[in-house]
């Protein structure tokens, strides 16, 4: 079945150094949208990237999306406090409807 | 700024007992789902709703699950015969249609339903 997967599952920094996680579906998605959750909180919407070899910036926020439209990845630069929280990618399987996939999500924490 | 609510934001339960979960989408959204995510896990996919019918499942979303939109406004998710196992934040979420730019989901604050 649909897998996707993130890596890595957990990451600590120290404030102010950069962080990267991985996205990989087992199958083409159609789009790909990026979700932060803060602890205890509900996932909330950042990005959508569409089309293949995308690159969008927010900010300190780098999102890519693959040129086969299976893998991507989220750099933030130079982390801060406010950054912590669990970062999934989702998205539906190419030519499907509706169902999103979530990935496994990596969970960020920073130390100050 | 609309959001999508949910209610109760707890809901304890003993196993066996039915539960229904509310929801309130985005007034101008067409398509509505739920998710699931146990503790410390992923958020799983478990339903989307459209036109008043279920559009797609997952292979979480078995017999004992059922949705629907009983009214204009509200969205519902009734577990007929609560296990432990079903111990999880659920969220709903809504998006304004499919296609890029708008199947952007909206999610809910979540219930947290505990079977006790």
């Amino acid at each position: 079945g649909q897998q996707v997967m993130q890596i890595p599952q957990y990451q600590h920094v120290q404030e102010g150094e950069d962080f990267t996680t991985y996205c990989n579906s087992s199958t083409t998605l159609s789009n790909i949208q990026w979700y932060k959750q803060r602890p205890g909180g509900h996932p909330v919407f950042l990005i959508q990237l569409v089309k293949s070899g995308e690159v969008k910036k927010q900010k300190r926020l780098t999102f890519q999306f693959g040129e086969a439209k299976k893998n991507s990845s989220l750099h933030i630069t130079a982390t801060q406090t406010t950054d912590v929280g669990t970062y999934f990618c989702a998205g539906p399987k190419l030519n499907t409807g509706n169902q999103f996939y979530f990935g496994t999500g990596t969970s960020l924490t920073v130390i100050p | 700024e609309p959001e999508v609510t949910q209610t109760p934001s707890h809901q304890v339960t003993q196993m066996g007992q039915e539960v229904i979960l509310r929801c309130v989408p985005i007034s101008n959204h067409l398509y509505f789902y739920w998710y699931r995510q146990i503790l410390g896990q992923k958020v799983e996919f478990l339903v989307s709703f459209y036109n008043n019918e279920i559009s797609e499942k997952s292979e979480i979303f078995d017999d004992q699950f059922s949705v629907e939109r009983p009214d204009g406004s509200n969205f519902t998710l009734k577990i007929r015969s609560t296990k432990l196992e079903d111990s999880a934040m659920y969220f709903c979420a809504s998006s304004e249609a499919l296609g890029a730019t708008k199947n952007i989901q909206y999610f809910g604050a979540g219930t947290r339903l505990s079977v006790l």
